[in-house]
């Protein structure tokens, strides 16, 4: 168990909805990203916050978009979803911005 | 920009073999980091091993050894004694500025 939670664990939704990951980081760590795991991109890195602020993004779709509030959670939303978003999107989290970073479980998303 | 190539895709050895995966990356940072993630069938992603550019000392930690050199830009990792428990998938990962650059990985196979 790394101590960075996801949820939900499997999320199932219809092309053109909405939907809302979650992600708490380990105990003490300030920065979390994001990445996206598909069979035909592999791993791409997402977004990344450093204590409530955006530090760097990556290929992230204007679609997409996250934010980290001042209990250092995290939010990805992704809108108006269309198949290609299946993926499984993994959080991580580290104590500072060039620190290992260690990986929630992941959430597999399945748009229908 | 920076890169990382795993060439093998798949290796497939019988219990107590050694496995050596490649990993060849590419930067422009004179400061950055090297890291294996293993990705077994449950799906998380489980940190190993963490390098800096200005360390090439190479190290043994129980079956899991790895060799740094920069003069090559590789960075291998090798699995003494596999077990069956190995059986993964190995991504290589570079970083400078937080996010994660991964390689597309290398299954490992480990068969009783």
């Amino acid at each position: 168990d790394s101590g960075v939670t996801q949820t939900p664990k499997h999320l199932i939704t219809a092309t053109g909805q909405r939907v809302t990951l979650r992600c708490s980081p380990r105990s003490g760590d300030l920065s979390v990203y994001w990445y996206q795991q598909s069979l035909d991109q592999g791993l791409q890195f997402l977004i990344q916050y450093y204590n409530g602020e955006e530090r760097a993004k990556g290929n992230i779709l204007e679609r997409f978009s996250a934010q980290q509030f001042p209990d250092l959670h995290s939010e990805l939303n992704l809108s108006s979803l269309e198949l290609g978003d299946s993926a499984l999107y993994f959080c991580a989290s580290s104590r500072g911005v060039q620190d290992t970073q260690y990986f929630g479980p992941g959430t597999r998303l399945t748009v229908l | 920009a920076q890169k990382v190539t795993q060439a093998q895709t798949e290796i497939s050895v019988v219990e107590k073999e050694d496995v050596t995966l490649d990993c060849v990356y590419e930067t422009r940072d004179t400061t950055y980091y090297l890291f294996w993630y293993k990705q077994p069938p449950s799906g998380e992603l489980v940190f190993l091993i963490r390098r800096n550019s200005f360390d090439e000392q190479n190290e043994i930690s129980g079956r899991y050894s790895w060799n740094f050199q920069k003069s090559t830009s590789s960075f291998n990792f090798t699995i003494t004694a596999s077990q069956v428990v190995d059986s993964a998938v190995y991504f290589c990962a570079l970083s400078s500025w937080g996010k994660l650059q991964f390689g597309a990985g290398t299954q490992v196979v480990v068969t009783p």
